[in-house]
Parts: structure tokens; sequence; C-alpha cells
């Protein structure tokens, strides 16, 4: 099942409106990653994150690598109606037995409204 | 510059039958891995193929087996489908070298969509 745990489930904005997500784990993670899903599509990478503290953004979206490992937040700022979809968060682990074998949360499910 | 591609789009099978599934990865790309998305759910890690051999394997049962071949392209085989393995399989290709920064910038393909009756 799923070890990540990613809120909120969903939200409602409106167009406009910034959105904040996270994503946090009992386990240390090197590597965080971002990704959006539309419907009947295949996720699509956003960020990618791989030193503790660290923020990067691509244009209105911006993801910090937590301080302690364990968490990752994304946000989007000015929300526009093709920011609907599903984020999901990723992460892999410290252990070189989990190398390339990335973990996924359970999404957060954006909604627009003009 | 061609991305991940998936063969089928969509597969409607009965309990107990065999699938195969195909992947061609990114261009420069040499390492595929697979997962199974549940309707509702987040990816979960079937396995990762480099070189030809299975790098990596998830919490599958045997049932689930896969081939990469010279190319880098890949098969996910599943024996003795169960109604619960109706799920959209997702592949994604990455470079392959551990310890390079993107080595985990994985790049999805639009998935297949198996049904199981």
């Amino acid at each position: 099942g799923q070890q990540l745990n990613q809120s909120p489930q969903s939200m409602f904005i409106q167009e406009g409106e910034d959105v904040s997500m996270n994503c946090t784990s009992s386990s240390i993670f090197n590597t965080w990653l971002w990704y959006k899903q539309d419907p009947g599509e295949g996720p699509v990478l956003l960020i990618a994150l791989y030193k503790a503290g660290e923020l990067t953004s691509n244009g209105r979206l911006t993801a910090q690598f937590g301080i302690t490992r364990k968490d990752s937040f994304l946000n989007i700022s000015a929300s526009i109606p093709s920011d609907v979809g599903i984020y999901f968060c990723a992460g892999q682990t410290m252990t070189t037995d989990s190398w390339g074998k990335l973990q996924f949360g359970a999404g957060t499910q954006v909604v627009v409204t003009p | 510059d061609a991305g991940v591609t998936q063969s089928p789009t969509h597969l409607i099978k009965t309990r107990g039958q065999q699938v195969t599934l195909r992947c061609s990865p990114k261009s420069g790309h040499d390492t595929v891995s697979w997962y199974q998305q549940a309707l509702g759910q987040g990816p979960q890690f079937i396995f990762q193929y480099y070189e030809e051999e299975e790098r990596q394997r998830g919490n599958f049962p045997d049932r689930f087996s896969g081939h990469q071949f010279p190319n880098y392209s890949s098969e996910l085989n599943v024996n003795a489908l169960l109604l619960g393995d109706s799920a959209l399989y997702l592949c994604a290709s990455s470079p392959g070298l551990a310890g390079v920064r993107s080595y985990n910038e994985q790049f999805f393909g639009p998935g297949t969509r198996l049904t199981v009756l």
C-alpha cells in the first residue's frame, strides 16, 4: 500500500488562487519528485528535488525538499483552469535496495473553478 | 524526440488468461520500470529492468514477469489473471546510471488500461 501520506486529498479553488499540498513519509528520502496526471494519461514530471532544503521552481510551480528529508511541499501560484488534475508526490528512500523504486502518494485532486 | 510509448491502449481479458504489455522507452534512456495504478490510487512499483535484467522488484507475485530487449524496449507479462489485476499499467523510462542526479527522473508513458472480467 501507499507509504507516503499526501494531503489534502482534494481541493476546490478559484482561478487565480494559490494552491499548496504536501507529502510526508516515515522514512528518510533522498529524492522527491512531483508529477501531474490528467485523465487517461500517464503522470508528467513537474519538479525533481535532490537535496534537503532545496527549493525549485518550474514556472508557477514551486516545490521544496523538507529539512527532515521526510516531507516535501508543492505550491502552485495564481492557478489557471489547465492546472486541473491529480498531483502526485513520489520519492525514493536512502537504502541501496530502493534505487529506482519510486513510492507514490495517493494524489491530490485539484479542481479550478472560474 | 519520441517519448515513452506503450501498446496496446486498452485490453480486455477474462480471469485465468495471460496478457503481454509492451513499452518503448524515451530516446536516450536504457532503464524501464513498470507500475500498476488502481483506480483512485498512486502508481505501485512492479519492477525495473536494466541491461536486460530485472534490477529491482516491488511486492508483486511471480505471476508478474518481464523482459527487456537489446533495444531497451520492454514487456510486462501477467499470468493467471485475477479480477484484481484490472488497472492502468504504466511504463516509465530513465537514464540507467545509478548515482547520476537524473537517475530517478522517470518519464511515464500513457499507460495500458487492462480490464479483467
